[in-house]
């Protein structure tokens, strides 16, 4: 039972466009969501997160929209870099020490 | 500041073997999580320690141990060995805990033949 849904496993998009990826969550009790990205052969990154108080946050091109009445968060990046291309994942906590993630999404930026 | 190692990069066991990875986290870091990455089911937690005292377990078979020493630094064992537990282990670390968020290391890339 997957708590945590990234539903696109890939998304390409061109050079200084916007890129969103999506995340649906089920457990009403996670109260806090981060996003992380991960280039192969490295551990993930932390990008930014957004606790439950909360339906916006952010931090320069990135940008995490939450919607709790949907169980819906997504990161948006604008403008998109060709160095922004990596598997994003989305993750969510309810402060019980862990974070459940989701399965990831490959985005490329085409040049 | 340094951040979160893990030793070895890589590892090749055989079937029934076991092994032992070890993670340092980042100073002053005292929760320490792992996670088990693969193709298929994607980053699955396993563990929490927190000040030398498993706080949280994820639902893996009771071959995957671990533990943490008063220095933070955290060493994960894997007893008998499968071929399903090849996989990218990774080691985080972060102040308090998940809502702190957390720094990984680049992981151990575990192949069992």
């Amino acid at each position: 039972d997957q708590q945590v849904k990234q539903n696109s496993p890939s998304l390409s998009v061109q050079e200084g466009r916007i890129s969103i990826l999506n995340c649906d969550y089920t457990n009403s009790m996670f109260d806090y969501f981060l996003w992380y990205k991960k280039y192969p052969a490295e551990g993930p990154t932390f990008l930014i997160s957004i606790s439950s108080i909360k339906d916006k946050n952010e931090d320069g091109r990135f940008t995490v929209f939450l919607n709790k009445s949907a169980k819906h968060l997504s990161l948006h990046i604008v403008p998109s870099q060709p160095g922004d291309s990596a598997v994003y994942f989305c993750a969510a906590t309810g402060g019980g020490g862990n974070l459940i993630f989701g399965k990831g999404t490959k985005l490329s930026v085409k040049p | 500041k340094a951040g979160v190692t893990q030793t070895p990069r890589y590892l090749i066991k055989t079937r029934g073997q076991q092994v032992t990875l070890s993670c340092s986290p980042i100073s002053g870091h005292r929760s320490v999580s792992w996670y088990q990455q693969t193709p298929g089911q994607g980053l699955q937690f396993l563990f929490e320690y927190f000040s030398e005292t498993q706080r949280n377990k994820g639902n893996f078979p009771g071959r995957f141990s671990g533990r943490q020493f008063s220095n933070s630094r955290s060493e994960m064992n894997v007893s008998t060995l499968e071929l399903g537990d090849s996989a990218l282990y990774l080691c985080a670390s972060s102040l308090q805990g998940a809502d702190y968020g957390y720094t990984f290391g680049s992981g151990t890339r575990l192949t069992v033949v």
